[in-house]
């Protein structure tokens, strides 16, 4: 099956400071990829969704600003959480899909926690 | 737009018994439904999905089934085993292709 990755798994951040969480399609092309936040007990909140060389679609509520989503090739998008801060502290899932396809599969999370 | 409902939220079996999980969506319109475990600290994984241009769909001991008329769908676990314990979630993917996802079943399989 199609096989997505993300680094880091788990970080650990300042308040103030930013992080950046990469996802990559390993063996298909992404031409759109979705970044999803998971609360404890809770199911995946779609955040935003970015197609390859455009600018991402936020989800009512999402700061653009503070969440900065880059999908600059068709393996590869980037989260930024800017100026962290320890409400941010959650589980990022990022997902990829190929043209056409309504399949999404998933990154393995990355753990975030701003102290 | 589309809603997804599911049930159980928690669901305990004994080690070799089946499993069913139930899901109902709102939008007709939807036409794939798949299923995902996820493991405690890890990203969903894709089980088993499903085509509303059929009514059902096996593997191994995993099985879906679809009624469009009813526009309900379920998860069949048979012969469960410890490591089936985990939070399976079904979705319905909507016209924009955004995944509409259930709330959640938490799958425990006693010894």
């Amino acid at each position: 099956g199609a096989v997505v990755s993300q680094h880091p798994s788990r970080v650990i951040c300042k308040s103030g400071t930013s992080v950046k969480i990469e996802c990559r399609s390993l063996d298909f092309q992404a031409t759109t990829m979705f970044w999803y936040r998971q609360f404890p007990k809770q199911s995946l909140m779609l955040m935003a969704t970015s197609n390859e060389g455009s600018k991402a679609t936020y989800e009512q509520g999402v700061e653009k600003d503070k969440f900065l989503i880059n999908h600059a090739s068709l393996t590869l998008s980037t989260l930024t959480v800017t100026s962290a801060h320890p409400e941010d502290s959650s589980f990022y899932i990022c997902s990829a899909r190929g043209s056409g396809i309504e399949t999404q599969y998933f990154g393995p999370g990355t753990r975030l926690l701003v102290l | 737009g589309e809603n997804v409902e599911q049930h159980p939220s928690t669901l305990s079996v004994q080690e070799g018994d089946s499993a069913v999980i139930k899901c109902t969506y709102s939008d007709s319109a939807s036409n794939y439904f798949p299923w995902y475990k996820q493991e405690l600290g890890k990203g969903p994984q894709l089980i088993i999905d499903i085509r509303s241009n059929v009514g059902e769909k096996k593997d191994q001991r995993i099985a879906v089934t679809l009624n469009k008329t009813a526009k309900h769908f379920s998860l069949h676990i048979t012969e469960t085993q410890p490591e089936d314990s985990a939070v399976y979630f079904c979705a319905a993917v909507d016209s924009n292709y955004q995944l509409i996802w259930g709330a959640g079943t938490k799958l425990i399989i006693k010894p």
